[in-house]
């Protein structure tokens, strides 16, 4: 079945500081990825998709490119910033003739990010 | 802002018990989930419904747990009798599979601790 693996946690970096949480995942068909952002005490909430191959999500400075032949959709952020503190879901959707169905999430990776 | 409504937030209850969570979807989404999130299970799929008919509940402990949708409005989530081990973060989640959005909105869970 499919399956997504990410960085193990946490991650604890200082402000400004350049981000890379790993993402990489296993799918027969051809999933659409996500990467989803909990904040505490919240609910999911989504940051940023691709849908096909080299396509490219970005949203609020973070950015993740669909790497098909390296099954991978790493999470860069160029400079993080204290209210960057969260936990990040990798997830991908399987697609059928009726749309995405359900996701698939990954473990979770908690960052903080320290002044 | 549409967002979706769980309730409780909190609950905390004796083995034994028996505990309902209600779910109150986006209006116009088609399809609802309950997800379970724990430490040390991560986020963990237990129920999804479209059009209110249930597509899949593999991941649910068929003996304890039931999910409904009674109505466009309503998703519940009921464990009876509950357990210790069912302490956890219950979360619903809606979209609107179709669109090929992939995009879930989720509530701001129901933590449940069985003491």
């Amino acid at each position: 079945g499919n399956s997504v693996t990410q960085m193990e946690g946490p991650v604890t970096l200082s402000e400004e500081a350049f981000l890379t949480i790993n993402c990489t995942y296993t799918a027969t068909g051809y999933p659409s990825l996500f990467w989803y952002v909990q904040y505490p005490g919240e609910g999911l909430q989504l940051l940023l998709k691709a849908t096909k191959a080299d396509d490219k999500g970005s949203n609020k400075g973070f950015e993740a490119t669909y790497r098909k032949e390296t099954t991978s959709f790493h999470l860069e952020k160029g400079s993080v910033q204290v209210s960057d503190s969260a936990v990040y879901f990798c997830a991908l959707s399987e697609r059928s003739n009726f749309g995405n169905e359900k996701l698939t999430f990954g473990t979770g990776t908690r960052l903080t990010i320290i002044p | 802002d549409a967002r979706v409504t769980q309730t409780p937030r909190d609950k905390v209850t004796e083995m034994g018990q028996e505990v309902t969570m209600r779910c109150q979807p986006i209006l116009g989404h088609n399809t609802v989930f309950w997800y379970r999130q724990t430490m040390m299970q991560g986020l963990e799929l237990l129920a999804y419904f479209r059009n209110r008919a249930p597509l899949d509940d593999s991941g649910m402990p068929k003996d304890r747990f039931s999910a409904e949708m009674p109505d466009a409005t309503l998703a519940t989530l009921k464990i009876q009798p509950s357990e210790p081990r069912d302490s956890a973060v219950y979360f619903c989640a809606s979209g609107f599979i179709g669109t090929n959005t992939g995009e879930l909105f989720f509530g701001e869970g129901s933590r449940l601790t069985v003491l």
